[in-house]
């Protein structure tokens, strides 16, 4: 079984304010990818990032940065000096791929409210 | 290159009437997905295809929903009689490989009165 927990339901921070997003994970595959959702109010859920279990390197992609922590199933999103752009629902998701009967599972989702 | 196209956008219906939801995936995309997704949570699987095969159809609820993907590309997703807990956002979703990043349609908005 597999499963991704975003504790934080909702987070509201002023524009320019850093932020950052929990997601932990379970799998018992050795084998994994992480993928981070946006979800802006029109609903297409749009492709952010993917980390596989093999590299914990963290990334950067402009005011996007990542930490991929497997010694605490984590796979932390923060985003720098915030833009009310940056408003939406955030999901945190994961796919074992040890097996043949693999399946992506997302997270609860946090919503994101940036204030100007 | 065009992505994951679904429609209709929107859908309206009453009770005890069927409905259908239509999916393109990205070509080439093997595998395809379709998710239920309520307000306030997050995608919730239904169906995985790989090609034509439903490789993994335990979380979706036979005994009204069905799904087909004829020659594996597109796929249609119907739900007889619908309830007015069917009320949600479908999405569909493809990818080319098992860890590969899944694309996802705009979705379709039910709403069962």
């Amino acid at each position: 079984a597999q499963k991704v927990t975003q504790a934080q339901t909702e987070i509201s921070v002023v524009e320019k304010e850093d932020v950052t997003l929990d997601c932990v994970y379970e799998t018992r595959d050795t084998t994994y990818y992480l993928f981070w959702y946006k979800q802006p109010p029109s609903g297409e859920l749009v492709f952010l990032i993917r980390r596989n279990s093999f590299d914990e390197q963290n990334e950067i992609s402009g005011r996007y940065s990542w930490n991929f922590q497997k010694s605490t199933s984590s796979f932390n999103f923060t985003i720098t000096a915030s833009q009310v752009v940056d408003s939406a629902v955030y999901f945190c998701a994961l796919i074992s791929v040890g097996g043949s009967n693999y399946k992506l599972t997302f997270g609860k989702g946090t919503l994101l409210t940036v204030n100007p | 290159e065009a992505g994951v196209v679904q429609s209709p956008r929107y859908k309206i219906i009453e009770k005890k009437q069927p409905v259908a939801f239509w999916c393109n995936p990205i070509s080439g995309h093997n595998t395809l997905y379709w998710y239920r997704q309520n307000l306030g949570q997050g995608p919730e699987l239904l169906i995985r295809y790989e090609n034509e095969e439903a490789v993994d159809d335990s979380q979706l609820p036979k005994d009204r929903f069905s799904a087909e993907r004829l020659k594996g590309v597109d796929s249609t997703l119907k739900i007889q009689p619908a309830e007015l807990g069917d009320s949600a956002v479908y999405l569909c979703a493809s990818t080319g490989g098992a860890g590969a990043e899944a694309f996802f349609g705009q979705g379709t908005r039910l709403t069962v009165v």
